[in-house]
């Protein structure tokens, strides 16, 4: 299975602003890359996902690449809200293929 | 549908004693999955069932058993709580493995003293 290299662990943002958070991945077989979202006191909730024959998928203000190249997908919020606050993560498969491994995720803060 | 549902919400245990978390869905789902996410940190998988008469240890399984007797339900078993087991509990299901959605339950929190 693959370890989850996210990037940053924190980050805060203008209200407005853009944030892009960076996940990479080691296994060059993976072809299923989601973004959870977990806000305050709830569970995780899939907000986008892509798969290894697409670069790009946009859904309003969020967007996920891919880099296969380089082995890296990343999160793009846009026009960040203050409900966009939570934590993001980029689970990776596990080694028997029927399981993730969700890491410890990015904290995003929007300051109004 | 209700989703996934968990109960109870909260808990406090004393040490050594025991209890089941539940956990019921309703999307006909095959796979389900119990993680464990202490205070600031992200999600562990403890038990995960890919069907009814089928389940497999996680990353940290000590301490724990699960039961998968019917398609929607998982009950999480803690034998002998200890203060290491003071987390929130999130059920999760999926209709299949990796590739599809897991949707997750509200969570319940234990507290162990």
């Amino acid at each position: 299975g693959e370890n989850v290299e996210q990037h940053p662990s924190t980050l805060s943002v203008q209200e407005g602003d853009s944030a892009v958070i960076k996940c990479t991945y080691s296994d060059s077989a993976s072809n299923y890359f989601p973004w959870y979202k977990q806000e305050l006191g709830k569970g995780p909730q899939l907000i986008i996902d892509i798969r290894s024959n697409v670069g790009e998928k946009k859904d309003q203000r969020i967007a996920v690449t891919l880099n296969k190249t380089a082995k890296h997908f990343s999160l793009h919020i846009t026009e960040t809200q203050p409900e966009d606050s939570a934590v993001y993560f980029c689970p990776r498969e596990g080694s028997s293929g029927d399981k993730l491994t969700f890491g410890t995720g990015t904290r995003l803060a929007v300051r109004p | 549908n209700a989703g996934v549902t968990q109960t109870p919400k909260f808990r406090i245990l004393k040490i050594g004693q025991s209890m089941t978390l539940q956990c019921t869905q309703d999307m006909n789902h095959n796979y389900m999955y119990w993680y464990r996410q202490d205070p600031g940190m992200g999600l562990k998988l403890i038990y995960y069932s890919v069907g009814a008469g089928i389940t497999d240890k996680g990353e940290v399984p000590n301490g724990y058993n699960v039961s998968r007797s019917t398609t929607e339900d998982f009950p999480l078993r803690l034998e002998l709580a200890a203060p290491s087991q003071t987390s929130v509990y999130f059920c999760a299901s999926s209709y299949q493995g990796v590739g599809y959605e897991q949707y997750f339950g509200p969570g319940t929190r234990l507290t162990v003293t």
